[in-house]
């Protein structure tokens, strides 16, 4: 079965810290994989996905994941967070030809300014 | 506006009493989906729809019914509500190519007393 596990809960970076924030999932198949970010109070917004070519995907707001196939993982990065990055991020992965989406538990980030 | 909107927003309601939260998306998108988020578990798919009269059961089906008698409307039953699903319930569209991305609602949020 599916399934996607984001290692860290909560985040806690000073602005201009670099992030890294690590998703790795199970399934044997082709897969796409997203990310989505949830700030306070809203729904969810699409970062990035990746479905094929360059396994480096750049997102919105100078965010980017690396697609390693071999560690089935999809870790997300930024080089300089800001205080308005503060929010939930999830990794979302979707099994290529089927219609179901499974979401990571999410990573709570908070930028201290 | 190319948007998903769900209605209401808040609902607080006691259990056994029939509900129903609506959800319409004006992209003329082929599949629907809802998701309950609760914390520490991330989203959690309910149900899903990949058309018009065709929908299937994602992860948490139990105690929820749907329906997609139009493309645009995919409604969210709750025929007799439990206190365990007090949660926050999305609702998300996507274009049929399932490497396009979800686009969210902005939320319901349901207690049930």
């Amino acid at each position: 079965a599916q399934s996607v596990s984001q290692h860290n809960h909560h985040v806690i970076l000073s602005e201009a810290a670099s992030l890294e924030l690590g998703c790795n999932y199970s399934y044997g198949g082709t897969v796409n994989l997203f990310w989505y970010v949830q700030y306070p109070g809203q729904h969810l917004q699409l970062l990035l996905k990746y479905f094929s070519g360059d396994p480096l995907v750049k997102g919105i707001k100078g965010f980017e994941a690396e697609f390693i196939k071999s560690k089935f993982s999809f870790n997300l990065r930024k080089p300089s967070v800001q205080w308005s990055d503060t929010a939930e991020y999830f990794c979302a992965v979707g099994a290529s030809g089927t219609y179901k989406y499974i979401f990571g538990t999410g990573t709570r980030l908070k930028v201290l300014a | 506006e190319a948007q998903v909107t769900q209605n209401p927003r808040y609902l607080i309601t006691v259990t056994g009493k029939k509900l129903t939260v609506t959800c319409s998306q004006n992209m003329n998108h082929e599949y629907m989906s809802w998701y309950r988020q609760d914390p520490g578990l991330g989203l959690r798919q309910i149900y899903y729809s990949m058309n018009v009269e065709v929908t299937d059961k994602g992860d948490v089906p139990e105690g929820y019914k749907v329906s997609r008698k139009e493309k645009r409307n995919f409604p969210l039953i709750l025929e007799s509500p439990s206190p365990n699903q007090t949660s926050l319930y999305f609702c998300a569209s996507r274009e049929g190519a399932d490497n396009s991305p979800l686009h969210f609602g902005n939320g319901t949020r349901l207690t049930v007393t």
